[in-house]
This record gives structure tokens, C-alpha cells and sequence, in this order.
């Protein structure tokens, strides 16, 4: 059964203090990888789409990288405003055609 | 700047009741997806149309939830009749889903149901 599986359920960081989100997931056969932010009231916003192991994508303070089992969302010097619930999906390419299977996300505070 | 749109944002209602949601999709995208979230079960995706036509419904209930898009400007999910577990936040999505790529979902800001 494809599976993805977020850590840690929440994360507390200062001000400053990088650190990273781990998504690992197990699926037939992946066609794509996404990060997606979620804040408070709102719907998840898309951030990243990774394909292939080795990828790495960037936005701000924010780097995604994928491997073959798992993927990274690194923050670097994070600020109050990186504060939210960060979800990781994944498509696969048995089954339907563009579902995706999501994670229970890992949610960040930012201490200032 | 595209966005999906959703209506109502907040409903309060009570059990046995009747229950529309409503969507407005991304004007290009191909694709819609309504999703469910709770804090015990996260995003779970409960039906998706490629084209208005329905692909997948296996993850509703499908003697209270019905999903239809009589238009590509507007996608619907009725509950009927309404129980106090269908709580929840209701998202819908849309994407430009092509064979053998994959695509971005966006998300409307969603619908918070709430049966009483």
C-alpha cells in the first residue's frame, strides 16, 4: 500500500536555527514528489514539485531535495513567517492518474 | 492571479440536514479534486473529475456524498443526510493533469462544516 509518512509532528525552532523535515514514503512507482504550506484557515499553497532522486529545488529559505526513499525540506535561518503546517505528497504511477497521497504533515513554529 | 474559489466558507447545520459545497476551478485546469481534512486523519481524497468527468469517487461514502461538475466553472459536493463525523474542513482543488506527468494541485481556502 503507498504510504507517506511525515517527521516530526511538530517542530519548534528560534529565530535563526536551520534545521529540516523529513518525508518518507513508499509507493509503487513515483511520478512525483510535492511540498505543499499550509497555514492556519487556509488551503495547502503548492511550494515544490520533485521527480526524480537527486532533484533539488529552491525558494527562499527553502530547499527540497529527494532521494529514492525519502525527501528533505531544509530551512535555512528561519523567520517567524516560515511558521506553518509543511505537508508532502506524493503521485504514483499505478492506480488512478493525479491523485495524491498526502502526509499528516509536520508542523513548525519560529520563535523570534 | 487564478485562484480556486469555495463556497460557503462556514457551515453550521444540523444532523439530517442537507449540505452543498461548491467550487470554482481554475479556468484552463483539467482536473478537480475535493479533499476532506481532519486533524486524526489529515488530507484524505474523497473524488476527482478529469474533463467533468468523474475518475474516481471510491473515497466517499457513497450513500450520504455525491460530487458532480454540471459545468467546468463549477464542481459540487452534496452530504445527504448530514452526521456530526462528516466535521470537517473541505478542500477542493485544481490541476492541469497530463498522461505521464504530474501536476500541481491548487487549493481553495476551503469549507469548514460543522454538524451539530
Amino acid at each position: 500500500e503507498d504510504q507517506v509518512t511525515q517527521s516530526p509532528e511538530a517542530l519548534r525552532l528560534q529565530e535563526g536555527e536551520s534545521s529540516s523535515l523529513n518525508c518518507s514514503y513508499t509507493v509503487s512507482g513515483l511520478r512525483g514528489l510535492f511540498w505543499y504550506r499550509q497555514d492556519p484557515g487556509k488551503g495547502p499553497e503548492f511550494l515544490f514539485t520533485l521527480y526524480s532522486a537527486g532533484e533539488e529545488k529552491e525558494k527562499e529559505r527553502l530547499k527540497a531535495t529527494l532521494t529514492k526513499k525519502e525527501s528533505f525540506l531544509h530551512i535555512t535561518a528561519p523567520k517567524p513567517e516560515d511558521s506553518a503546517t509543511y505537508l508532502c505528497a506524493v503521485l504514483n504511477y499505478g492506480g488512478s492518474q493525479g491523485n495524491l497521497i498526502f502526509g499528516k504533515g509536520t508542523k513548525l513554529s519560529v520563535k523570534p | 492571479d487564478a485562484r480556486v474559489t469555495q463556497t460557503p466558507r462556514h457551515k453550521v447545520t444540523e444532523m439530517g440536514q442537507e449540505v452543498t459545497m461548491r467550487c470554482q476551478p481554475i479556468l484552463g485546469h483539467n482536473t478537480v479534486f475535493w479533499y476532506r481534512q481532519t486533524m486524526m486523519q489529515g488530507l484524505e481524497l474523497l473524488a476527482y473529475f478529469r474533463n467533468r468527468a468523474p475518475l474516481d469517487d471510491s473515497g466517499m461514502p457513497k450513500d450520504r456524498f455525491s460530487a458532480e461538475m454540471p459545468d467546468a466553472t463549477l464542481a459540487t459536493l452534496k452530504i445527504q443526510p448530514s452526521e456530526p463525523r462528516d466535521s470537517a474542513v473541505y478542500f477542493c482543488a485544481s490541476g492541469l493533469v497530463k498522461p505521464l506527468q504530474a501536476g500541481e494541485q491548487y487549493f481553495g481556502p476551503g469549507t469548514r462544516l460543522t454538524v451539530t
